[in-house]
């Protein structure tokens, strides 16, 4: 069965530094998001993509933040410099179309000492 | 603006029993409802969705819900609550004109007694 791959799985990093996240949603798939889920509460949309432009990135902190698809397929979503605030699991979904199911994939954890 | 109010943050039920985990919802168009099941550091999976069809929804793993428009409620049920059943649930809107963004609520963790 075809899964949203995340990587890595866990991320630990001092404040100030820069982290980066990747996501590999499934095959075919021409809609992608990122969440961020904070502990205890549910996800919040950062950013979503249809193939490679972005089409709704109101909730991304982008003085910090930063999101790209370049060829459509595989993400990457950064930041720098994290504070101590970004502790969060980041969750990356897909979907065929925008319309249609999203699928999770098992997520990022960070913690920012 | 859409939003979703899950009450009650945690659920303890015993094995056996009734499942009822309450939904509702605030959307100034006609939505799509979701139900999603969390396990401990694993991402969403999707229980059911309504999305104008039908006004009660079967899902995986013998759940349920039912669309009430006038209460703006989509509450999930389940019969007979299994161990496996212990989990973190969400309850998300979604607004198609939208491009399908989810709004989801606070999350309700469900503890299963022996």
């Amino acid at each position: 069965e075809a899964e949203v791959a995340q990587s890595p799985r866990y991320k630990i990093t001092e404040k100030s530094q820069a982290v980066a996240f990747w996501c590999d949603p499934i095959s075919g798939h021409a809609t992608l998001y990122w969440y961020r889920q904070i502990l205890g509460q549910g996800p919040e949309l950062l950013v979503q993509f249809q193939d490679e432009s972005v089409v709704d990135d109101s909730q991304l902190p982008k003085d910090r933040f930063s999101a790209e698809r370049l060829k459509g397929v595989d993400s990457t979503l950064k930041i720098q410099p994290a504070e101590l605030g970004d502790s969060a699991m980041y969750l990356c979904a897909s979907s065929v179309w925008r319309d249609d199911e999203q699928f999770f994939g098992p997520g990022t954890r960070l913690t920012v000492l | 603006a859409q939003s979703v109010t899950q009450l009650g943050s945690h659920v303890s039920v015993s094995e056996g029993a009734l499942v009822l985990l309450r939904c509702n919802y605030s959307s100034s168009v006609p939505p799509y409802l979701f139900w999603y099941v969390q396990y401990p550091n694993q991402g969403l999976q999707l229980l059911l969705k309504y999305t104008s069809a039908a006004t009660l929804v079967k899902g995986i793993n013998g759940f349920e819900a039912e669309f009430k428009k006038s209460e703006t409620s989509f509450h999930l049920t389940k019969p007979s609550a299994h161990m496996s059943d212990a989990a973190e649930y969400f309850c998300a809107v979604g607004l198609k004109a939208a491009g399908n963004k989810l709004t989801f609520g606070g999350g309700t963790r469900v503890l299963v007694k022996p």
